[in-house]
């Protein structure tokens, strides 16, 4: 089956404009994730939906970043006024709730941000 | 705080070598264990994970790591490496009390000497 789709697969913006970002998460996972990984360093966590709620923003690093998820699948990760700290990749996982594998997460190939 | 902590950055090995990444958690309670790999240009892909039991875990493309609780590490190791195993390794945790987000290490960069 089809695996954790995102796009753009590349965004090159400008500074102070607002950009989306897309997640298409695996079938019937119901907990999905955004992490940030900048340039050399690891993953940070931003956000984390179980269905269409989000019970876990403690990661997203300022009012200027949101994120939400609709019919239990897609799910858009907005930022507003982008800074140019904010280029980086952006990865999207999801997994399923279901029995021993509920913590794995599957990831998507990211959407590498570069904020000119 | 909660952290992982990998305190390799950079390792390199000779093809055919064996190999040990070290990774040591900081938790009051037992985690979940998982290493990822991500190779240049691709997303991260789960070479093994602990929850509970037998503590070597065995993983996909010859890898293992064995969870020591007392010394609150899960170190992953394969007795030969090859060279397409050259990418970037993070270990992560999540708690069992949660499972709202796992908690990466900074990844430890694997080059491979011919």
């Amino acid at each position: 089956g089809a695996g954790v789709s995102q796009s753009p697969s590349n965004k090159v913006t400008e500074k102070g404009k607002d950009v989306e970002l897309r997640c298409d998460p695996i079938s019937g996972h119901t907990a999905l994730y955004w992490y940030r990984q900048r340039l050399g360093q690891g993953l940070e966590f931003l956000i984390y939906f179980q269905g269409n709620s989000a019970p876990d923003k403690s990661g997203l690093p300022s009012d200027r970043f949101s994120a939400e998820r609709t019919g239990e699948s897609v799910s858009t990760l907005t930022i507003q006024r982008t800074q140019q700290e904010d280029s980086a990749v952006y990865l999207c996982a999801s997994s399923s709730r279901k029995g021993g594998s509920s913590y794995e997460q599957y990831f998507g190939p990211g959407t590498r941000l570069t904020v000119t | 705080a909660q952290s992982v902590t990998q305190p390799d950055i950079h390792i390199t090995v000779s093809e055919g070598a064996s190999l040990e990444l070290r990774c040591n958690y900081s938790y009051g309670a037992t985690p979940y264990l998982f290493w990822y790999v991500q190779s240049p240009g691709q997303g991260l892909q789960l070479l093994l994970k602990y929850f509970s039991g037998d503590t070597l875990v065995q993983g996909i493309k010859g890898f293992e790591a064995e969870f020591k609780r007392s010394q609150s590490s899960f170190n992953l190791r394969k007795p030969s490496v090859h060279w397409s195993d050259a990418a970037e390794y993070f270990c992560a945790v999540v708690l069992y009390s949660s499972a709202s987000k796992i908690i990466f290490g900074s990844g430890t960069r694997l080059s491979i000497r011919p």
